[in-house]
């Protein structure tokens, strides 16, 4: 079985300031962990995964998160905070051999001036 | 390229009447997946296809949803019997599916139905 942890259903944070936000995984095979992103009125569209590799991974927009299977953790992180990124945020989790993705119940960021 | 369209963008239906929401992947991707997102809440699964078969159906919320695929192409979701609770958004995504199911996922612009 699989599931995704997020912590906290709305966070605010200053421009400029550094954003946070927290996914916890369960997975009983290696994970792919992936992080989307949905702007107002927009559909979701990827951020960045995690396959294999390099456990630090970039994505677009300056986002990127840090797969630490000690942790059971994949958390997203980004420097600086900007009005363009008030979006909600999605965590996900797959694995080989598993029929689905499964989806957090995800994360509004809200960016204050 | 063209990317996942799904139709219609809006459905608002009485309860008890049938509908049908219809995807259309990018082509080339073997791969679709049909989620539920309820107001205020995350992505529901409910099935995914590879190629047109679907191995797990159980996300399916009852026997009221079925869905069906032609091939690598147009996908449909049929919701029996509509019930106020259906009202949700219904996503669809498509992706490569080269390996397990890594590959990016390319989400529609969802049906928002509503079930007076």
């Amino acid at each position: 079985a699989q599931s995704v942890t997020q912590l906290g259903s709305h966070v605010s944070v200053s421009e400029g300031a550094l954003v946070l936000l927290r996914c916890n995984y369960s997975s009983s095979v290696p994970p792919y962990l992936f992080w989307y992103v949905q702007y107002p009125n927009q559909g979701l569209q990827l951020l960045l995964k995690y396959t294999t590799g390099a456990t630090l991974v970039k994505g677009i927009n300056g986002f990127e998160a840090e797969f630490k299977k000690s942790e059971t953790s994949f958390h997203l992180t980004k420097p600086s905070a900007h009005m363009s990124d008030a979006a909600e945020y999605f965590c996900a989790v797959s694995g080989w051999g598993y029929q689905k993705v499964t989806f957090g119940t995800g994360t509004k960021l809200q960016v204050i001036p | 390229g063209a990317g996942v369209s799904q139709s219609p963008s809006n459905k608002v239906t009485e309860k008890g009447k049938d509908v049908e929401l219809r995807c259309d992947p990018i082509s080339g991707h073997t791969a679709l997946y049909w989620y539920r997102q309820r107001l205020g809440q995350g992505l529901e699964f409910l099935i995914y296809f590879q190629g047109n078969s679907a191995p797990d159906k159980s996300g399916l919320p009852s026997d009221r949803f079925s869905a069906e695929r032609t091939g690598e192409s147009v996908s449909t979701l049929t919701i029996q019997r509509t019930q106020q609770e259906d009202s949700a958004v219904y996503l669809c995504a498509s992706s490569l599916l080269s390996g397990g199911h890594a590959d990016t996922q390319y989400f529609g612009p969802g049906t928002r139905l509503t079930v007076l």
